[in-house]
């Protein structure tokens, strides 16, 4: 149980243009689905956090507008990254959290690493 | 703002070698604290830990938390070669359920 999928797991794309990822929880419902973003050798930075049917919440420092996010449906979020540049290239993880319980743990997806050129 | 310290930053051993991990956490309206496995991609669940003193196993690894000292240990014992990995602590806490990761402990196992 507790499965997430993350698609696609590998992006390259030119500089300007916008590319969407989505995540998955595929055998529970997911209330509470994260964001995070990863660079090589380094922790995971919380970029968002998003409650099925509103608005996400931005952590400071992560432009609202360049990164859009989406979750729709209690299975489904997604992450737009606007007019992409190189500094966008990393590694893009979401995470879900069952509603069943009231508890902390994520369940993460595979990740999916964009190389803007 | 939210803090966790993971030490050591790194740590090689070799096979069957004991190891212990640690963290140490400020985080504001603390519930409870994860850790997690990381090889090559995402982060994979191992513990939860709610409450102090009570130590959690699953097979060679456990983990156990300290609320009053904010602090946990993972321990890994008779370690092999697919041990080798980052071990990241992520105490959680607040209405959003927000973890904060720590930098990680990277851990090999030479043969």
């Amino acid at each position: 149980g507790a499965v997430v999928s993350q698609h696609p797991s590998w992006v390259i794309c030119k500089s300007g243009t916008s590319v969407k990822i989505e995540c998955r929880s595929l055998d529970f419902q997911a209330t509470t689905m994260f964001w995070y973003r990863q660079f090589p050798k380094q922790s995971l930075m919380l970029m968002a956090t998003s409650n099925e049917g509103s608005k996400a919440t931005y952590e400071q420092g992560v432009e609202k507008d360049k990164f859009l996010i989406n979750h729709a449906s209690l299975t489904l979020s997604t992450l737009t990254v606007t007019s992409a540049h190189p500094e966008d290239s990393s590694f893009y993880i979401c995470s879900a959290r069952d509603g069943r319980e009231y508890q902390e743990t994520q369940y993460f997806g595979p990740g999916t690493r964009l190389l803007v050129l | 703002e939210d803090k966790v310290v993971q030490s050591p930053l790194s740590l090689v051993v070799h096979e069957g070698d004991t190891v212990t991990l640690n963290c140490s956490y400020e985080v504001t309206n603390f519930r409870s604290l994860l850790w997690y496995k990381q090889e090559k991609k995402a982060p994979t669940f191992l513990f939860m830990l709610t409450s102090s003193g009570i130590e959690k196993k699953s097979g060679r690894l456990s983990s156990i938390l300290d609320k009053k000292e904010l602090f946990s240990i993972l321990n890994i014992t008779a370690t092999q070669t697919g041990d080798s990995a980052v071990y990241l602590c992520a105490p959680g806490g607040g209405s959003n359920y927000k973890l904060t990761f720590g930098k990680g402990t990277l851990l090999t196992v030479n043969p």
